[in-house]
């Protein structure tokens, strides 16, 4: 089945602490990005990227770091995680991107607390 | 500025009737591609329907239409015959070459609840 997993679904910590969201596709995309969902803000950006060893920022990369060594993961990586670092954040994949009907294949989600 | 603008937080649609969802961007590239995503309350995001901005008709996919007015920059969704399980956040989205079309940029969403 072609999915995007990522893991864990729901993590609470505290600040400071540094923590690893994984992410996965088995659907050979070239394109991974991650967002973070925030009541009346929608989903905003955080990195993405288009190959392997190539990532860039999103509208909001500060707090966050990402790697893309494998071409099926795409982690995300809170250094030193704060509260206002609290939010759901989805990843998502996609075969392209580029003009055209490139949709975006998200993950389940992960619930993210920091106290 | 914000470049995707949904304008309605919350909207209820009577089961069997028809729903608009609104949507307008902002970008002054000719070339970009507008989204619908739902959000169903259990938190997946579903890919629904999109629009190219060369497209010479409005995207269609099953109940799922897009009133896509390009000089007046806006792709409305337009659900038809709604159902319960329509009853979902909604999001609109847009990609275009300002950020290589990597960057995709989302609407705050517009929840929609479909009464019995």
């Amino acid at each position: 089945e072609a999915q995007v997993t990522q893991n864990p679904r729901y993590l609470i910590t505290v600040t400071g602490k540094k923590l690893t969201v994984t992410c996965s596709q088995n659907m050979n995309h070239e394109y991974m990005s991650w967002y973070r969902q925030d009541p009346g803000l929608g989903l905003r950006q955080i990195y993405y990227s288009m190959n392997v060893e190539v990532t860039d920022k999103g509208d909001v990369p500060e707090g966050y770091k990402v790697s893309r060594k494998e071409k099926r993961n795409f982690p995300l990586i809170l250094e030193s995680p704060s509260p206002n670092q609290t939010s759901l954040y989805f990843c998502a994949s996609s075969a392209g991107t580029g003009f055209g009907v490139y949709e975006q294949y998200f993950g389940p989600g992960t619930r993210l607390t920091v106290t | 500025a914000q470049k995707i603008t949904q304008t309605q937080p919350g909207m209820f649609v009577q089961e069997k009737e028809a729903v608009t969802l609104d949507c307008t961007y902002d970008t002054s590239d000719p070339s970009y591609g507008l989204f619908w995503y739902k959000q169903p309350s259990s938190g997946e995001m579903i890919f629904l329907i999109y629009q190219g901005s060369y497209d010479q008709q409005n995207a269609t996919e099953g109940r799922y239409s897009l009133n896509f007015q390009k000089a007046r920059k806006s792709a409305n969704l337009v659900i038809s015959a709604s159902q319960l399980g329509d009853s979902a956040m909604y999001f609109c989205a847009m990609r275009d070459p300002s950020g290589g079309y990597q960057k995709v940029t989302f609407g705050i969403g517009t929840k929609l609840q479909v009464i019995p």
